[in-house]
């Protein structure tokens, strides 16, 4: 079955540690993205690439990091220098289309401990 | 960014009631989707709506959109308690980037 698989589902990150969240999909999309939730907000975009090898910022992109070296996978690195990085962290894919929806994986909660 | 704002915040109604859902955007727009998340996981695409259509079905769903004001209503019929969830209203940005509001939170009591 084609789909997007987010790893792991729990991660716990010490003070001053980067941490690196593994995204991959089988679904043959150019278009990938990262989105971060926190409690009771929506959803907002950190990074998004919509061909292998290219990667834009979103909305929130300080202390965030990617690489697109490969369609299939789309990892996020969460640095030292993002200061509130516990959420929820939602990676999606979809082709590159006006009218087409997002595929999302199932998320990867981070907690700072 | 935040394009889309959706209202009520929470909704809480007993199973078999119809729910509905709106949610206001802000600039012009190819379509409006609708997303449902349970808790603790993903979200589930449910239902886009092209800025040219007014009204959509999917099963018990329907969506309708008017342009002029702005807005979307999704609407669910019959609600299960399955229904449990929370929904998001989303709009498509330059860069094919979808802008999320801050969701409904709906609760179907049974």
């Amino acid at each position: 079955d084609g789909g997007i698989t987010q790893s792991p589902k729990y991660l716990f990150r010490k003070e001053g540690q980067n941490v690196t969240l593994s995204c991959e999909q089988n679904l043959n999309h150019d278009a990938m993205y990262w989105y971060r939730q926190d409690p009771g907000q929506g959803l907002r975009l950190i990074y998004y690439s919509q061909i292998v090898n290219d990667f834009q910022k979103g909305d929130i992109a300080e202390g965030y990091s990617v690489s697109r070296e490969k369609k299939e996978s789309f990892p996020l690195t969460v640095t030292s220098a993002q200061k509130n990085p516990t959420a929820f962290y939602l990676c999606a894919s979809s082709i590159v289309a006006r009218d087409y929806g997002y595929t999302f994986g199932s998320g990867t909660r981070l907690t700072v401990v | 960014s935040q394009q889309g704002e959706e209202d009520p915040q929470a909704l809480s109604i007993q199973e078999g009631e119809n729910a509905t859902m709106n949610c206001s955007y802000k600039t012009s727009i190819n379509n409006l989707q609708w997303y449902r998340q349970n808790s603790g996981r993903g979200l589930v695409h449910l239902i886009l709506i092209r800025s040219n259509e007014r009204e959509k079905h999917s099963g018990r769903l329907r969506v309708t959109l008017d342009t002029s004001k702005k807005s979307s209503s999704l609407l669910i019929t019959a609600s299960r308690a399955a229904d449990t969830a929370s929904y998001f209203c989303a709009t498509v940005e330059y860069g094919n980037k979808l802008v999320f509001g801050a969701g409904t939170i709906l609760r179907v009591k049974s």
